[in-house]
């Protein structure tokens, strides 16, 4: 079965610092992985995915994603943390091998990103 | 932002009532989704539907039902709503059934008394 981690409920950073936001996944083929963000009382956006080739994914807004196949994780990167980027981050993944998946994602719990000045 | 309208924002219900949700979306995709968000589990997909009058269950579809009879509307049904349904509720839509990615709506938020 898929299944997503994020094993962290919540990361503070100070504004200026790097972040990072943890995920994990486990299917039974290749994975196509993907990252949204969702703000107070929004739906969630989409940020970054990646579905094959380089490793390290660039998106929405500055961030950025590792794929690393051999520690099975997709960790979200952003070198400088903004204020704004205050929200809760899903890590989402899908078995490349489901063809009649119909994109249906699996999502983690999220986590919540707070961003201090 | 994608044209996806979701009816009611918000509702308060009681037990053993029926509820529909409604998604409307403008964009002409043929991937449609619901999924419900809770605290602790993330979103967890209801039922999907890939084209007018396809529809299949997701991971947590007991209690609802759903209906596409039209390629901008999926409504999402509680026959008996229960307390355990309390939740925010997302429809979803995209036009790619293997990599794109999904378009969320605002959210309905039900309260099951």
């Amino acid at each position: 079965a898929q299944s997503v981690a994020q094993p962290e409920d919540q990361v503070n950073v100070a504004e200026g610092n790097p972040l990072t936001v943890k995920c994990t996944y486990s299917v039974s083929g290749n994975p196509y992985l993907f990252w949204y963000v969702q703000y107070p009382n929004r739906g969630l956006q989409f940020l970054l995915k990646y579905i094959t080739g380089d490793n390290l994914v660039k998106g929405s807004y500055g961030f950025e994603a590792e794929f690393n196949k051999s520690q099975t994780s997709f960790h979200l990167k952003k070198p400088s943390a903004l204020v704004s980027d205050s929200a809760l981050y899903f890590c989402a993944v899908r078995d490349r091998r489901d063809s009649g998946g119909y994109n249906k994602l699996i999502f983690g719990a999220g986590t919540r990103l707070a961003v201090h000045p | 932002d994608a044209g996806i309208t979701q009816s009611p924002r918000h509702k308060v219900t009681e037990t053993g009532t029926p509820v529909t949700l409604r998604c409307h979306q403008t964009e002409n995709h043929r991937y449609m989704y619901w999924y419900r968000q809770d605290p602790g589990h993330g979103l967890r997909l209801i039922h999907y539907s890939y084209g007018v009058k396809d529809t299949d269950k997701g991971e947590v579809s007991d209690g609802y039902s759903v209906s596409r009879s039209k390629t901008e509307d999926f409504l999402l049904t509680l026959e008996s709503a229960t307390s355990s349904q309390t939740s925010v509720y997302f429809c979803a839509i995209s036009n790619d059934k293997n990599t794109g990615e999904l378009f969320f709506g605002e959210g309905s938020r039900l309260t099951v008394l």
